[in-house]
Order: C-alpha cells, then sequence, then structure tokens
C-alpha cells in the first residue's frame, strides 16, 4: 500500500534561513508527490508536484522539492524563510489502487519561521 | 478563491439538531470528498465520489450522510452529531485522470458541536 511519512511534527527556523521540511514515501510503481499548505481555518493550497522529469520542481511562493529516487524522499526547501511561511505543510502521494486518483496525505509539519 | 466553495465556513450545532454542509465546485472535476480534520489529527478522508457514485466510505458513522446530486455539488448531512464530531470539514475536487492531477480543496467548514 501507498504511505507517506513526515517525521518532523515542528520546524523551527529563523527568517532569512534556509528551511526544509522532510518527506518519505512508499508506493508500488512511480510516485507522483505533491506538496500542499494550510493557514489557520484555511483549507489546503497547491504548492507543487513531481510527475517526471527533472528531479528539483519549483513551486509557489519560492518553494521547490527535490525528489530522489534512492532515498524515496521529496524534502521540501526554500533558500531564505519568510515569517509568513509559517503555516502546515501536508506531503501527498498518489495511490495507485482503488477507482479514484485518491492522493495520500502525510501527518503535516508544522512550519515556524522567527522574525 | 481556489473554484471550490463551502458553506457555511462556520456552524454551531446541538447534539440534536440537523444540519448540511455544501460544497460546490464548478472546476469540471469529475471527482469530490469530503476529509475531517480534528486538532493534532492527520487529515481523515470520510467519503470519495467518482462521476457521482460513491466509491469509497471509510468507516464513517451514520450520523454523517453524504449526498452527491450532480459532479458540481457535494453535502454532508449531519445529524446527532457528538462533542468529539467538533472539526474542520473539507472538501476537495479533482480530474480521476490524468493520475498526476492533484486536489482543489475548500476553506473548510468549522464545526462546533454543543
Amino acid at each position: 500500500a501507498q504511505s507517506v511519512a513526515q517525521p518532523e511534527d515542528q520546524v523551527n527556523v529563523a527568517e532569512g534561513n534556509p528551511l526544509t521540511v522532510k518527506c518519505t514515501y512508499s508506493v508500488s510503481g512511480n510516485p507522483y508527490l505533491f506538496w500542499y499548505v494550510q493557514y489557520p481555518n484555511r483549507g489546503l493550497q497547491f504548492l507543487l508536484k513531481y510527475i517526471t522529469g527533472d528531479n528539483l520542481v519549483k513551486g509557489s511562493y519560492g518553494f521547490e522539492a527535490e525528489f530522489n529516487k534512492s532515498q524515496t524522499s521529496f524534502h521540501l526547501k526554500k533558500p531564505s524563510a519568510l515569517v509568513s511561511d509559517s503555516a502546515l505543510y501536508f506531503c501527498a502521494v498518489r495511490d495507485g489502487g482503488g477507482a479514484t486518483n485518491k492522493l495520500i496525505f502525510g501527518t503535516g509539519t508544522l512550519l515556524a519561521v522567527q522574525p | 478563491e481556489t473554484g471550490v466553495t463551502q458553506t457555511p465556513r462556520h456552524l454551531v450545532m446541538g447534539m440534536t439538531n440537523k444540519k448540511s454542509l455544501k460544497c460546490e465546485q464548478h472546476l469540471g472535476h469529475n471527482a469530490m470528498y469530503w476529509y475531517k480534520q480534528s486538532a493534532k489529527k492527520p487529515l481523515e478522508l470520510m467519503f470519495v465520489y467518482s462521476l457521482e457514485e460513491r466509491v469509497e466510505n471509510n468507516s464513517v458513522p451514520s450520523r454523517f450522510s453524504p449526498e452527491c446530486p450532480n459532479s458540481s455539488h457535494l453535502f454532508l448531512h449531519l445529524h446527532t452529531l457528538q462533542p468529539e464530531d467538533s472539526a474542520l470539514y473539507l472538501c476537495a475536487s479533482s480530474q480521476d485522470f490524468p493520475a498526476h492531477y492533484g486536489y482543489t480543496f475548500g476553506s473548510g467548514t468549522r464545526l462546533t458541536v454543543v
């Protein structure tokens, strides 16, 4: 069965420093991987996705993610964090089983950027 | 605005009340989903509809009753809820194919059961 793990409940980083939010996955075939962000009392917003091709994917708000097949990872990164990046981040992988395009979500990582 | 609209944004209801949550999308998607998000818990997938047919029901109590009258609308009917049902209820829509299509989420309904 497909699964995704976010090993950190919370990541703290100072404004201006680089940030990384970790994600590892498990799928039987080729993965389709996604990152979403959630601000308080809002729905999840799409940030970026990996389908195929270049292992470095660029997304919204200056975020990028690196697909590493050998380590089955898809870590989210940003070179310089902003206080406004503070939010809950979800990694997701597409579940190849079932009748629909079902995404499997991680448990989320709270990113706190200190001024 | 993401293209998926949920109403109401906030709802307070008593345990004996009956209410409904509404979700609407005009993105041309053919699949719709209900998720429950409780504090300090993972996202819980409740129901999945594809082409207006319910294709998944993840052991959700019968006090939650979904309805999908057409591909643009999804409802969650609520009755005799419990305080532990208080949560943020999220609706999402997508296309079944291509397989790499992501979800578009609504802003959610914050439900409080008193």
